[in-house]
């Protein structure tokens, strides 16, 4: 079946923009995660959501970052104001239930440039 | 705040060679701690994963250890072969109050054939 989808997979933008990364989940999944991958990094943890419960926003580096779930499916992952800092590899992941015996499957991701 | 540590950032084997790769948590309530490999272009899979009142797993090739006392977990890889080269990460999973995990910074790997 289809896994995480994520749009556009790459992404340049001009400091000061805002921009719009999103996240398809597999079907059915209720928990879903959005994670930074700067180069050479490991994966910094953003925010995770579960269901109808309140996301866990903790991961979140700023208030230029936010994200929202509609419909506790697709989710889109909102950068305000730009900055250079802020390219890297976002990554999304879902899976079944928010519990560790459900395994996180990952999109591809989507490479932001901004210059 | 939580932190993984990982080791090596590089590492290169010959092809039929044994591969280790080590991880440090701070968190002591850390009870699950999933493995990942990443190849080029693509989001990191799970490749395996031990819970805490487990010592080791191992799935054909793959092993993962688990020494709680010491807060460390490594990954071993055996006969490595050219398809086994990518980018490795540990991560553990967070008992804060929420399902958050905690990834260590991956290592590369690279198998010589």
């Amino acid at each position: 079946g289809a896994g995480v989808s994520q749009s556009p997979s790459n992404k340049v933008t001009e400091k000061g923009k805002d921009v719009e990364l999103r996240c398809d989940p597999i079907s059915g999944h209720t928990a879903l995660y959005w994670y930074r991958q700067s180069l050479g990094q490991g994966l910094e943890f953003l925010i995770y959501f579960q269901g109808n419960s309140a996301p866990d926003k903790s991961g979140l580096p700023s208030d230029r970052f936010s994200a929202e779930r509609t419909g506790g499916s697709v989710s889109t992952l909102t950068i305000q104001r730009t900055q250079q800092e802020d390219s890297a590899v976002y990554l999304c992941a879902s899976s079944l239930l928010a519990g560790m015996a459900y395994e996180q499957y990952f999109g591809p991701g989507t490479r932001l440039t901004v210059t | 705040g939580e932190n993984v540590e990982q080791h090596p950032s590089t590492l290169s084997v010959q092809e039929g060679d044994s591969a280790v790769i080590k991880c440090t948590y701070s968190d002591s309530a850390s009870n699950y701690f999933p493995w990942y490999k990443q190849e080029l272009g693509k989001g990191p899979q799970l490749i395996i994963d031990i819970r805490s009142n487990v010592g080791e797993k191992k799935d054909q090739r793959i092993a993962v250890t688990l020494n709680k006392t010491a807060k460390h977990f490594s990954l071993h890889i055996t006969e490595t072969q050219p398809e086994d080269s990518a980018v490795y990460f540990c991560a553990a999973r967070s008992t804060s109050g929420t399902y958050k995990y905690i990834f260590g910074t991956g290592t590369r790997l690279k198998v010589l054939a």
